[in-house]
């Protein structure tokens, strides 16, 4: 399967642990994305990488929050001190850079679903 | 804050049908998308329109894009069971930022 792939699909972790996700993209996208996304609502940006690069975090990124991309491949979202209001479902998309666009579709995974007891 | 809003939040229509949802956004934008969404999953890509195209198609899919009333209508025609998802438009502001803002969906159900 080429699309984009996470991991785990589902979590379920005690108030104040921590967890990390996985996300691994299509393998030409050098573009990366995390979305977060809770019940009834739209995805929310979260932070993009070009390569290995994290260009831009948004405001929904507390200090708790960490992502990386090593290397410009697979990437990996962390959230220390979980707190019940991080329940949600964590997006992961990939997009290619195109020469001739400057804006593309995004490729989406399936999400990782997590649950703050 | 999330920069569009989809209209209705909730559609129900007969298979065979067509479905009709709005989105309207509140800034300039350089490009507008909407995806599908099918329950719990992950997000599909439907279609594109950038700022300076009024309308697109694909297949049994029409979007409309008017910058003059920051809003844009996706279409579908002859409406199949499968088409059951929640729909999102996502804008793209500027050419060089390429984080979308999307808004909270449109829930479309079609029964047989």
């Amino acid at each position: 399967d080429t699309g984009v792939s996470q991991n785990p699909r589902h979590k379920i972790t005690k108030r104040g642990q921590n967890v990390t996700f996985r996300c691994d993209p299509i393998s030409e996208h050098n573009r990366l994305y995390w979305y977060r996304q809770t019940l009834g609502q739209g995805p929310e940006f979260l932070t993009y990488f070009q390569n290995e690069a994290q260009l831009e975090k948004s405001r929904l990124l507390s200090d708790r929050f960490s992502a990386e991309r090593p290397k410009g491949s697979f990437s990996t979202l962390e959230i220390q001190r979980t707190e019940q209001g991080d329940s949600a479902m964590y997006l992961c998309a990939s997009s290619p850079t195109e020469y001739w666009s400057s804006y593309n579709e995004q490729f989406f995974g399936p999400g990782t679903r997590l649950t703050v007891l | 804050s999330q920069q569009g809003e989809e209209d209705p939040q909730a559609l129900s229509i007969q298979e065979g049908e067509n479905a009709t949802m709005n989105c309207s956004y509140k800034t300039s934008i350089n490009n507008l998308q909407w995806y599908r969404q099918n329950s719990g999953r992950g997000l599909v890509h439907l279609i594109l329109i950038r700022s300076n195209e009024r309308e697109k198609h694909s297949g049994r899919l029409r979007v409309t894009l008017d910058t003059s009333k920051k809003s844009s209508s996706l279409l579908i025609t002859a409406s199949r069971a499968a088409d059951t998802a929640s729909y999102f438009c996502a804008t793209g502001l500027r050419s060089n930022d390429y984080k979308l803002s999307f808004g909270a969906g449109t829930t479309v159900t079609v029964r047989a």
